[in-house]
């Protein structure tokens, strides 16, 4: 089945470290996204990719980092900047970016040590 | 500044019951609506969407309405289920908008009553 995998399901970080979040679609679809998601909140995207070697910023981009080397992949890493980690992160792909319904993953939760 | 947001946070309805969650979005250049169903550690499903040259919808038990004039979307499930429990959020999309013209809302939880 195609779908979204993001790992691993729960994930803890120490103070001062990185950490990274994977996300492989094999959907086929150009872009990806990912999102932060905090309790009773709406999602807010953190950064997005509409091609391969293309990504930009989101609303809350400070303190993470992407990278978009292949298609199938946009790895997420938070860094030891981001001084509020613990959340629910979420990936995404959409075939565009336009007037598409996103798919997603079922989630990595990060917590601090 | 532009938002969508949904009424309620919290709906209780019988089983069996018709279920009616209402969105409103601010930005009236939106043209495009989805609706996500989300369960408790999962990502969110998607349910239906809907583009602004439409007023009605129709899914498997599920319709969505949009009314322009007032800037605001509905999604109705009918003959609620157990397995319908979910927090349900809408999204919106505004012409000319990327990524970042997609925006969520907070979300209802929707809980059946047996």
């Amino acid at each position: 089945d195609g779908g979204i995998t993001q790992s691993p399901k729960y994930l803890f970080r120490k103070e001062g470290q990185n950490v990274t979040l994977s996300c492989e679609q094999n959907l086929n679809h150009d872009a990806m996204y990912w999102y932060r998601q905090d309790p009773g909140q709406g999602l807010r995207l953190i950064y997005y990719s509409q091609i391969v070697n293309d990504f930009q910023k989101g609303d809350i981009a400070e303190g993470y980092s992407v990278s978009r080397e292949k298609k199938e992949s946009f790895p997420l890493t938070v860094t030891s900047a981001q001084k509020n980690p613990t959340a629910f992160y979420l990936c995404a792909s959409s075939p565009t970016m336009i007037r598409q319904p996103q798919h997603f993953g079922d989630g990595t939760r990060l917590s601090i040590l | 500044g532009e938002s969508v947001g949904l009424h309620l946070p919290t709906l209780s309805v019988q089983e069996g019951d018709n279920s009616i969650i209402n969105c409103a979005y601010s930005n009236s250049a939106s043209d495009y609506f989805i609706w996500y169903k989300q369960e408790s550690g999962k990502g969110p499903q998607f349910i239906i969407d809907i583009r602004s040259n439409m007023d009605k919808r129709q899914g498997q038990r599920v319709t969505v309405l949009l009314n322009k004039t007032v800037k605001h979307l509905s999604l109705q499930i009918a003959a609620t289920q157990p397995g319908d429990s979910a927090v349900y959020f809408c999204a919106g999309l505004y012409s000319g908008g990327g990524a970042d013209g997609l925006t969520f809302g907070k979300g209802t939880h929707l809980i059946i009553q047996p």
